[in-house]
């Protein structure tokens, strides 16, 4: 079954802390994306990566960390560095192209405690 | 640089009834176009698309858009909704000409339909 996995579901964060968020995918995608959601803020973009071994920042980059080692995988670290960072964390790929959509995965609730 | 405009934080509408949510953008060239849906702690998930041809897009569980380029609009529209069409639903577009392919996202607007 072909799709995008996030894991954990939920996760909580100690101050002072870093955390990895877990984002598989199976699609054959070139692209992969990392998006932040906060109540009535939308989707802002963390980091994006269009092929392996290379990656880059999106709008709020700062405080958090990725790689992109193989086709099918890109973490995302969020870092004691990240001020606020208890939000809803949503993985995407895609075919890379313009004329295409974004598949997205169940994403990861990530509070500090 | 592309942006997309979502109005509308939250739209109400009785179970039966049309509804209509609504989508601005603003690209340099002709946009590709997008509609998503959220349910509670879920990802998105794909709706339908407008890349060229017929404005009206017909996609999944009955949706539809109108892409009006005058307008500069992709209003996503259900003739008959449902209880269970009530979710977060975005708007997202891409300029192919502006060099990224990287979608922007609306803030989202919530639709609730009451029964």
């Amino acid at each position: 079954d072909g799709g995008i996995t996030q894991s954990p579901k939920y996760l909580f964060r100690k101050e002072g802390q870093n955390v990895t968020l877990s984002c598989e995918q199976n699609l054959n995608h070139d692209a992969m994306y990392w998006y932040r959601q906060d109540p009535g803020q939308g989707l802002r973009l963390i980091y994006y990566s269009q092929i392996v071994n290379d990656f880059q920042k999106g709008d709020i980059a700062e405080g958090y960390s990725v790689s992109r080692e193989k086709k099918e995988s890109f973490p995302l670290t969020v870092t004691s560095a990240q001020k606020n960072p208890t939000a809803f964390y949503l993985c995407a790929s895609s075919m890379g192209r313009e004329n295409t959509e974004a598949f997205f995965g169940q994403g990861t609730r990530l509070t500090v405690v | 640089a592309q942006s997309v405009a979502q109005p509308e934080d939250q739209v109400n509408v009785a179970e039966g009834n049309p509804l209509t949510v609504k989508c601005t953008y603003s690209v340099s060239g002709n946009p590709y176009l997008f509609w998503y849906v959220q349910y509670p702690n879920r990802g998105l998930q794909f709706l339908l698309k407008y890349i060229t041809g017929d404005n009206l897009v017909k996609g999944s569980y009955g949706f539809e858009a109108e892409f009006n380029k005058s307008q500069t609009s992709f209003h996503l529209k259900k003739p008959s909704a449902l209880v269970s069409d009530s979710a977060l639903y975005f708007c997202a577009v891409r300029d192919p000409w502006g060099g990224s392919y990287i979608p922007t996202f609306g803030r989202g607007t919530s639709l609730i339909v009451h029964p």
